[in-house]
């Protein structure tokens, strides 16, 4: 069964530009989510979807977006980058389980570089 | 606000020793208590996890330690070897099963197994 998998692994980007990154999650997960991790403030929450839904969002600046597509892939969007946006983004797919507990599994991450 | 507290920020174990890693949380909403793996140039992958309903749970060579009354929790690595040098992070959620689906981390305590 194939993972998460995260695209580009590798970006570099000048302060001032967007960027998109894009995720597709295991196949049958419809919940996916993103998490900035930096040295400093470690895995940091950035919003989460379903079914096309923005069900949640973390304490981001709106410079930060997303969506999801019906297959459940999901893009984020961040733009006028700044130098403090340089971090690892990571996507995490889940399969809710009414009644259960929901298990997240990352991908390996998009790092991200502002200069 | 940190919800999730962890420490240590390091630790260094010899080779089949005990590696113990604590985590205190202040949201008593949280009802789900992952634990994640994280090696270099990865991303973070699901390891254990338990509910507060019961006080330890145990695979393998991991365990988790639960105190509700305290809202602690810890994680036991029994027989630590080198192949177990990475970086953990605690983690809770509220609401899982139904609802916005989002993890908060504690801050990652890297353990270094040495020979």
């Amino acid at each position: 069964k194939a993972g998460v998998t995260q695209t580009p692994r590798y970006l570099i980007k000048t302060r001032g530009q967007q960027v998109t990154l894009s995720c597709s999650p295991i196949s049958g997960h419809r919940s996916v989510s993103w998490y900035q991790q930096t040295p400093g403030q470690g895995l940091q929450f950035l919003f989460e979807y379903f079914s096309e839904t923005q069900r949640n969002k973390g304490n981001f600046p709106g410079r930060f977006s997303g969506r999801q597509f019906s297959n459940s892939r999901s893009e984020m969007n961040v733009s006028t980058l700044e130098l403090g946006d340089s971090a690892l983004y990571l996507c995490a797919s889940s399969l809710v389980r009414q009644g259960g507990n929901t298990e997240a599994f990352f991908g390996q991450g998009t790092r991200l570089t502002v200069v | 606000q940190q919800q999730v507290k962890q420490s240590p920020q390091s630790l260094i174990v010899q080779k089949g020793g005990i590696s113990i890693i604590n985590c205190a949380y202040e949201n008593t909403a949280f009802d789900y208590f992952p634990w994640y793996q994280q090696f270099p140039g990865k991303g973070p992958a699901l390891l254990i996890a338990i509910r507060p309903d019961v006080s330890e749970k145990k695979e393998g060579r991991f365990t988790i330690s639960f105190n509700k009354s305290a809202k602690q929790f810890s994680l036991h690595i029994m027989d630590s070897q080198p192949g177990d040098s990475a970086t953990y992070f605690c983690a809770a959620s509220k609401g899982s099963g139904a609802g916005s689906y989002q993890l908060t981390f504690g801050k990652g305590t890297k353990l270094s197994v040495i020979p």
